[in-house]
C-alpha cells in the first residue's frame, strides 16, 4: 500500500531551525511535494525534489533520499507566520499525489 | 501567474439541497483538475480528476452519482454536491496544473470551499 509518516506535531522557537522529516511508500515514484497550509486555507506549494539531495528556496530546503523513501523539510529563521501545517506529498507511477495528514508546527515567541 | 480561484468561499445549505462549487483557471488553461475534500485535522482527499471535455474519474468510495463533475472549458470544472447531508459537510478544495509548469506536475490549488450542511 501506499503510505506517508510524518509527525503530528512539532514546536518550535521563533527565530530558531526546524526539521520536518517524512517517510513515504508508493507505488512507483515520480517526485515529491511539499505544501504549506495554513488553517481554513488551502495548500500552497514549497518545493519539489525529484533527484536525490537538498533544494534550498530562500529560509526554506527540502532533502530527498529516493533509495531511503525519506525526505525532509528544513526552515530556518523560523517566524511566527510559518505556523500552519506542512503536507509531504510524493506523486506515484500515475502522477497521483499522496497525501498525509501532515505536520502541524507551532512556533512560539 | 497559475491563480486558481473557487466560488463560493463557504456556503451553507439545509439537507436535502444541492450545491455548486465553481473552480476557475485564471490566468491558464488547465486540461485537468483535480476535486479534494479535507475535514478537519485530517488529510486531503482525492475525490476526482476532472478532465475537459470527457468524464471525471472518480476515486475509490467516491458517489458520482452523488458529487457530479463538469468540466466544460479548459478554465472552468464544477462539483454540483446534489442531496446534501450534515456529513458532506467539509472544505472542498480544487487544483489545477498549468500546462508547461516548471515544476513538473505542480498543482496550484484554489482557496476552498468550507460547505455547511444543516
Amino acid at each position: 500500500g501506499q503510505n506517508i509518516d510524518q509527525p503530528t506535531e512539532m514546536t518550535a522557537t521563533e527565530g530558531a531551525i526546524v526539521q520536518i522529516n517524512c517517510t513515504y511508500q508508493t507505488s512507483g515514484f515520480n517526485g515529491l511535494f511539499w505544501y504549506q497550509q495554513h488553517a481554513g486555507e488551502a495548500p500552497t506549494f514549497l518545493s519539489y525534489n525529484v533527484l536525490d539531495g537538498l533544494e534550498e528556496k530562500g529560509r526554506f530546503s527540502s532533502f530527498l533520499s529516493r533509495s531511503k523513501g525519506y525526505s525532509y523539510l528544513l526552515l530556518k529563521e523560523l517566524q511566527m507566520k510559518d505556523s500552519a501545517s506542512y503536507l509531504c506529498a510524493p506523486m506515484d507511477s500515475n502522477y497521483q499525489l499522496i497525501w498525509g495528514a501532515g505536520t502541524k508546527l507551532i512556533i512560539k515567541p | 501567474g497559475a491563480v486558481v480561484s473557487q466560488h463560493p468561499s463557504w456556503v451553507i445549505c439545509k439537507s436535502g439541497t444541492s450545491v455548486k462549487i465553481e473552480c476557475r483557471s485564471l490566468d491558464f488553461q488547465a486540461t485537468t483538475m483535480f476535486w479534494y475534500r479535507q475535514f478537519p485535522k485530517q488529510s486531503l482527499m482525492l475525490m476526482a480528476t476532472s478532465n475537459e471535455g470527457s468524464k471525471a474519474t472518480y476515486e475509490q468510495g467516491v458517489e458520482k452519482d452523488k458529487f457530479l463533475i463538469n468540466h466544460a472549458s479548459l478554465t472552468l470544472s464544477t462539483l454540483t454536491v446534489t442531496s446534501a447531508h450534515p456529513e458532506d459537510s467539509s472544505f472542498y478544495i480544487c487544483s489545477a496544473t498549468p500546462p508547461g509548469a516548471s515544476e513538473n506536475y505542480e498543482q496550484y490549488f484554489g482557496p476552498g470551499t468550507r460547505l455547511t450542511v444543516t
